[in-house]
């Protein structure tokens, strides 16, 4: 059974770091492309980071770019978001999702997300 | 950035009706449009891709159709494990965007 499982979330002051972690379970983690979406209290959801198999490609949105870095450990079967100057607007849910092997963009897993406040 | 647009926030339907979501483009972006469903305490479900395209366990109640800018979620004779937000998402360029939602409820 695929499991993704993120841990780290918390509250932080704005200007802060924060780093997410999520272990993939289940499947060949080396073989996919990972995300991650986030989701701020009552609002849709955002995409914020993908990374490639080998971790040398990394895409993000102009809302994060510079501020947050995807990473992953394939032999660990872990995946990170490094979060810095941290936003009273990056408060949200944030899922770790695979993506679809055969069609790039499409998030074919979820984990049930970690709670990041940003807060003074 | 590709607008997407969920007209309908909130539907309600009783079980075994059948329902229709719909999801625009600000541009055309071919069939590069997936569907995913969320329950209450439950973990994102993909449902379709590619525009129609069930994803594998998805039950065959569901259809998705369109092309282009408009798009379209069928789901035939409701089930009551169907009522939850569904959202839909353009994969045809960065950055990915999504629907803002549309939440089906039990009338």
């Amino acid at each position: 059974e695929v499991q993704l499982v993120e841990s780290g979330g918390g509250l932080v002051q704005p200007g802060r770091s924060l780093k997410l972690s999520c272990a993939a379970s289940g499947f060949t983690f080396s073989n996919y492309y990972m995300a991650w979406v986030r989701q701020a209290p009552k609002k849709g959801l955002e995409w914020v980071a993908t990374i490639s198999t080998s971790g040398s490609r990394t895409y993000y949105p102009d809302s994060v770019k510079g501020r947050f870095t995807i990473s992953r450990d394939n032999a660990k079967s872990s995946l990170y978001l490094q979060m810095n100057s941290l936003k009273s607007e990056d408060t949200a849910t944030y899922y770790c999702a695979r993506q679809l092997l055969w069609v790039s963009g499409v998030m074919d897993a979820w984990g049930q997300g970690a709670s990041v406040t940003v807060s003074s | 950035d590709v607008q997407m647009t969920q007209s309908l926030s909130y539907l309600a339907a009783s079980p075994g009706e059948s329902v229709s979501i719909s999801c625009k483009a600000s541009k055309s972006i071919s069939n590069y449009l997936a569907w995913y469903q969320q329950k209450p305490g439950e973990a994102y479900k993909l449902l379709i891709y590619s525009g129609s395209t069930l994803q594998s366990g998805t039950p065959s109640r569901f259809s998705g159709s369109g092309s282009g800018t408009d798009f379209t979620l069928t789901i035939r004779s409701l089930e009551p494990e169907d009522f939850g937000l569904y959202y839909c998402q353009q994969y045809y360029e960065k950055p990915l965007t999504f629907g803002s939602g549309t939440k089906l409820e039990i009338k």
